[in-house]
């Protein structure tokens, strides 16, 4: 099956830094990516939807200048949360569209960050 | 927009026996519903999907069913084994173009051998 990468899988920082988050389609391209939050207990919560050669659509309520998304390739999206603060702290997921599969969404492992 | 409303929130079965997890959603225009499983700190797993034109599919001990009349579709799993312990969420498209898909709100299944 297709394989989506994230990187790093676990990332700790202290406030006022900005961290990136690396999402990878390994075998197969991706127009579209999404970028999920996940918080304890909770369900994935979509941030947006990053697509390749233009600009990331954002979810209401997500701040499109802290959440800095670039998809440059059809293989690659980046996250940068830009001055973190703890309560950004989460655990950030990304997910791939295969390009000739039209519905299936395959998810990466996932970045747990933690914000001090 | 998709509303997604997922029940029971939590469920505890004995191995062997069957687990029925329910979601209903909102837009009439939806025509694809995908289940996902996810185990604690890991990504979410599809393990099955159906789309609006059948209103049943099984792959062995898994199966979903949708009716589209009163919106709402249902994953049902039978001869239930400690490794079905997980949290499994249901999704369905959001209007509005990407494929993009809005999540239950899951169910917590704790298999007891």
């Amino acid at each position: 099956g297709a394989v989506v990468s994230q990187h790093p899988s676990r990332v700790i920082c202290k406030s006022g830094t900005s961290v990136k988050i690396e999402c990878r389609s390994l075998d197969f391209q991706a127009t579209t990516m999404f970028w999920y939050r996940q918080f304890p207990k909770q369900s994935l919560m979509l941030m947006a939807t990053s697509n390749e050669g233009s600009k990331a659509t954002y979810e209401q309520g997500v701040e499109k200048d802290k959440f800095l998304i670039n998809h440059a390739s059809l293989t690659l999206s980046t996250l940068t949360v830009t001055s973190a603060h703890p309560e950004d702290s989460s655990f950030y997921i990304c997910s791939a569209r295969d390009l000739f599969e039209s519905d299936t969404q395959y998810f990466g492992p996932g970045t747990r960050l933690t914000v001090l | 927009g998709e509303n997604v409303e997922q029940h029971p929130s939590t469920l505890s079965v004995q191995e062997g026996d069957s687990a029925v997890i329910k979601c209903t959603y909102s837009d009439s225009a939806s025509n694809y519903f995908p289940w996902y499983k996810q185990e604690l700190g890991k990504r979410p797993q599809l393990i099955i999907d159906i789309r609006s034109n059948v209103g049943e599919k099984k792959d062995q001990r898994i199966a979903v069913t949708l009716n589209k009349t009163a919106k709402h579709f249902s994953l049902h799993i039978t001869e239930t084994q400690p490794e079905d312990s997980a949290v499994y969420f249901c999704a369905a498209p959001i209007s509005g173009g990407y494929q993009k898909v809005t999540f239950g709100t899951g169910t917590k299944l704790q298999v007891i051998p």
